[in-house]
């Protein structure tokens, strides 16, 4: 049972390059969510997706774009990355409102 | 705005003792609230929740406490032990909004 996959664990971009960060669960879960972690500002939420179909802005969705591909996966892109987009990012499940989250290993980005 | 605060960056304690993390949100409209620890280069891992119609929750070591009127809960850790050493995340939610806010973190060191 892998739960959460994320792909890459790391990568290093140049300032204006793009790239897609994938992310799939094998919980058959309907909720899946993206999040920065910086030090000093803990985990931000950048986008969500409540159910298969939709997609929601969380607090921080500014330079990012998501597609939830199907049940399993959702994918976070940077159109064009800047320094300030230098971060772990983490993808997770849920099943529903009111129950737990489960996260990837993380994805360790710098963007110089 | 930060809609949930951990205060403390940090808190060590004695192998043994009781830890205490501390956690303050300012939605009025949250009613379920979460514990996560977090180990370097892992995801975060669930710990404890509770709900709003709830003011303890209890598994093994670890109880959570809800203050609604005051918007603030606790995690107590007892006894602490050293395997205990992480960043621990609080998180709450609105029922049906799916949306999860996390808190920046307290460092747990826990002394041998």
């Amino acid at each position: 049972n892998a739960g959460v996959t994320q792909t890459p664990k790391f990568q290093v971009l140049k300032t204006g390059q793009s790239m897609t960060l994938q992310c799939a669960q094998d919980m058959n879960h309907n909720s899946m969510y993206w999040y920065r972690q910086d030090p000093g500002m803990g985990l931000r939420l950048i986008y969500y997706s409540a159910s298969e179909g939709t997609t929601d802005k969380g607090e921080v969705p500014n330079g990012y774009n998501v597609s939830r591909l199907n049940k399993r996966e959702f994918s976070l892109r940077l159109e064009s990355a800047a320094p300030s987009q230098t971060s772990v990012y983490f993808c997770a499940s849920y099943r529903g409102s009111d129950t737990e989250a489960f996260f990837g290993q993380g994805t360790r980005l710098t963007v110089v | 705005d930060q809609q949930v605060k951990q205060n403390s960056p940090s808190l060590s304690v004695q192998e043994g003792r009781i830890s205490i993390l501390n956690c303050d949100y300012t939605n009025s409209m949250f009613d379920y609230f979460l514990w996560y620890k977090k180990y370097p280069a892992e995801g975060p891992t669930f710990l404890i929740s509770i709900s709003s119609i709830k003011d303890k929750n209890e598994d093994g070591r670890f109880t959570v406490f809800l203050n609604k009127s005051a918007k603030h809960l606790s995690l107590h850790i007892v006894p602490s032990q050293p395997g205990d050493s992480a960043v621990y995340f609080c998180a709450a939610s609105a029922y049906g909004t799916y949306k999860y806010i996390f808190g920046t973190g307290t460092r747990l060191k826990v002394l041998a």
